[in-house]
């Protein structure tokens, strides 16, 4: 079954350093991955993904992600956070042959001033 | 262009009630899922509906049932409400071959 896990429930980080929020993945066959975010009380907003090409995606708001398939991970970067980025980073993975998609548990993100 | 909207944002109910939430996709997108989001986790997959057929559906109990529209639209039912119940609905529209989800703001449903 695929799934994806988000090993840190938060990360805190100094504006104007960059952060990274980590992913690792399993799944069988070629990995569809993405990285939401959520801001209180609010839906969830795409960031960007992965689907081939490139190991560097980059997405909205500066992200980026980078794709390691011999380590079967998607790590969400930035390189100067700001106070704005802090909320809660979900990544995803969508489940082979289905719209399903399956979320890790998340990150909360805190960029100190 | 709106996004996919969502109500009611807010709603109270007691155990044992049904609730019915509706969502509005994206114009033009024609996939419309629902995800149950329970404080301090992920979402969680519930139903995906394409051309107002069921296409998925997750590890839900039958209390929980959807319907997609002519128009698109869709509603999620979930009857003899419990306390687990309680949660941040997510509603997200697509196009098959789009491959990105856009979420609405959600129903949040507290069940006393």
């Amino acid at each position: 079954a695929q799934s994806v896990a988000q090993p840190e429930d938060q990360v805190n980080v100094a504006e104007g350093n960059p952060l990274t929020v980590k992913c690792t993945y399993s799944v069988s066959g070629n990995p569809y991955l993405f990285w939401y975010v959520q801001y209180p009380n609010r839906g969830l907003q795409f960031l960007l993904k992965y689907i081939t090409g490139d190991n560097l995606v980059k997405g909205s708001y500066g992200f980026e992600a980078e794709f390691n398939k011999s380590q079967t991970s998607f790590h969400l970067k930035k390189p100067s956070a700001l106070v704005s980025d802090s909320a809660l980073y979900f990544c995803a993975v969508r489940d082979s042959g289905t719209y399903k998609y399956i979320f890790g548990t998340g990150t909360r993100l805190k960029v100190l001033a | 262009d709106a996004g996919v909207t969502q109500s009611p944002t807010h709603l109270i109910k007691t155990r044992g009630q049904q609730v019915t939430l509706r969502c509005s996709p994206i114009s033009g997108h024609k996939s419309v899922s629902w995800y149950q989001q329970v404080l301090g986790q992920g979402p969680q997959f519930i139903f995906q509906y394409y051309e107002k057929e069921e296409r998925g559906r997750g590890n839900f109990p039958d209390r929980f049932s959807a319907r997609q529209f002519p128009n698109y639209s869709s509603e999620l039912n979930v009857n003899a409400l419990l306390l687990g119940d309680s949660a941040l609905y997510l509603c997200a529209s697509t196009n098959p071959g789009a491959n990105v989800l856009t979420f609405g703001a959600g129903s949040r449903l507290t069940v006393l």
